[in-house]
């Protein structure tokens, strides 16, 4: 059972916009950054957001990141059929005194 | 081009052991922590082990806590995860991964991973 808690699964059609949510506490998104990771099957994990709500160098717009109190969200608009796949937030916690990811989040465009 | 390339994984036995090696390349190795990440078959992604190399800064999660040690590698450029005692919920794809400067859990660059299938 991971500290972050995501939906396990959310769902779109070709131009919608959907966000999945990340749920912690104090001791972990409460006062840390939330990154986002972006995961397709056979392949490495790819950095989606950091500091909650920056992208890295040659990731879309579409894909955007925000927090507030202890709950983050990643939000994709303009939805394509490449963006079907699994999606993970990650933050520090205090109480463990290590990274962690949530339990993920399965992207189906419909 | 920077990179991250993993290897030694493969077939164990339960109780046998594996030593897993992350070379690095196009960037200055010993600035930057690198972790150990993996993904069990169904499951999402766990944080393992992280290190940097030429500091005291070592951390393991609970999970494998006194059966994997991370280290700095034997080749240059290297950090290895020394897997002992394995178990078949070991089993997983091993990724290692670079965190980004300033930002403790931003993972920007990740090898394409090596799987580790522990069954007897």
């Amino acid at each position: 059972q991971s500290l972050l808690t995501q939906p396990p699964s959310a769902s779109g059609t070709p131009g919608q916009r959907v966000t999945i949510s990340c749920s912690g506490s104090s001791s972990n998104i409460g006062s840390h950054n939330v990154n986002w990771y972006q995961h397709l099957p056979g392949t490495a994990p790819k950095l989606l957001i950091y500091t909650d709500s920056h992208r890295p160098s040659g990731v879309p717009d579409r894909f955007s990141g925000s927090k507030s109190g202890t709950s983050a969200s990643l939000a994709i608009s303009g939805l394509q059929s490449e963006d079907e796949a699994d999606y993970y937030c990650a933050t520090w916690d205090d109480n463990l005194n290590v990274p962690v990811f949530g339990g993920g989040t399965k992207l189906t465009v419909l | 081009e920077v990179q991250l390339v993993e290897s030694g994984g493969g077939l164990v036995k339960p109780g046998g052991s594996l030593r897993l090696s992350c070379v690095g390349s196009g960037f200055t190795f010993n600035s930057f922590t690198l972790n150990w990440v993996r993904q069990a078959p169904g499951k999402g992604l766990e944080w393992l082990s992280s290190i940097r190399i030429g500091s005291s800064y070592i951390f393991h999660a609970d999970s494998i806590k006194g059966r994997f040690t991370i280290s700095r590698g034997d080749a240059p450029n290297s950090v290895s995860l020394q897997m002992d005692n394995l178990r078949a919920e070991d089993t997983a794809v091993y990724y290692c991964a670079r965190v980004k400067k300033g930002e403790a859990v931003a993972f920007d660059i990740w090898g394409q991973g090596t799987m580790v299938t522990v069954s007897s």
